[in-house]
């Protein structure tokens, strides 16, 4: 089955630590993103990549860092720098987006809690 | 500031009920996008239009390009339906991450048997 995958689920880090979440799809996707969920809030772009070896800032990327030297691969590591890591991640895909967009296909999420 | 708006933030009903949810915007758009969001956290796309009206199955979305105006119906609601319903557009011009979604903060819909 063709998908997005993260994981994992549930991730408990110490305050100062960096952490890294998976991002993998099957889907041939050339665009991959990372949101960043908080209640009470709309999801926010962290970081997207519209094609290997390149990736763009989105609105909040104080803090985290990518990499995407694989197509189907898009880790997001969230660094000690970022103030408020505790949130819900999402990862999502798209095929190369064209002027009128084309539909994102969502990962399952990771929570992540910095103790 | 580019945002999207929606009403109302939650929303009860009865199994059976005929359910609107509305997103609002503020400028031109190339697409909007309506999500569904489950209490596990995975998120499914259920439209994406730029015009008029799309239906699958019980949901139907419309849009209203002069009015800036979308809604999302349930008809014959289910507590299966149960979910956080989320708009999201990509406006035409936007001064951060250009051409990406930006989202509203959802409607959580419950649906009692």
């Amino acid at each position: 089955d063709g998908g997005i995958t993260q994981s994992p689920k549930y991730l408990f880090r110490k305050e100062g630590q960096n952490v890294t979440l998976s991002c993998e799809q099957n889907l041939n996707h050339d665009a991959m993103y990372w949101y960043r969920q908080d209640p009470g809030q709309g999801l926010r772009l962290i970081y997207y990549s519209q094609i290997v070896n390149d990736f763009q800032k989105g609105d909040i990327a104080e803090g985290y860092s990518v990499s995407r030297e694989k197509k189907e691969s898009f880790p997001l590591t969230v660094t000690s720098a970022q103030k408020n890591p505790t949130a819900f991640y999402l990862c999502a895909s798209s095929t190369r987006r064209t002027s009128g967009g084309s539909e994102q296909f969502f990962g399952p999420g990771t929570r992540l809690t910095v103790l | 500031k580019n945002e999207v708006e929606q009403s109302p933030q939650n929303l009860t009903a009865q199994e059976g009920e005929f359910i609107t949810i509305n997103c609002s915007y503020s400028v031109g758009i190339s697409a909007l996008h309506w999500l569904q969001q489950h209490p596990g956290g995975g998120i499914v796309s259920l439209f994406m239009l730029s015009s008029g009206k799309k239906k699958h199955g019980r949901l139907i979305a419309t849009i209203n390009i002069q009015e800036k105006h979308s809604s999302l119906h349930i008809t014959a609601s289910h507590p299966r339906d149960s979910a956080v319903y989320i708009c999201a557009v990509r406006y035409v011009n936007y001064g951060g991450s250009q051409g990406n979604l930006i989202f509203g903060k959802g409607t959580k819909l419950s649906v009692k048997p």
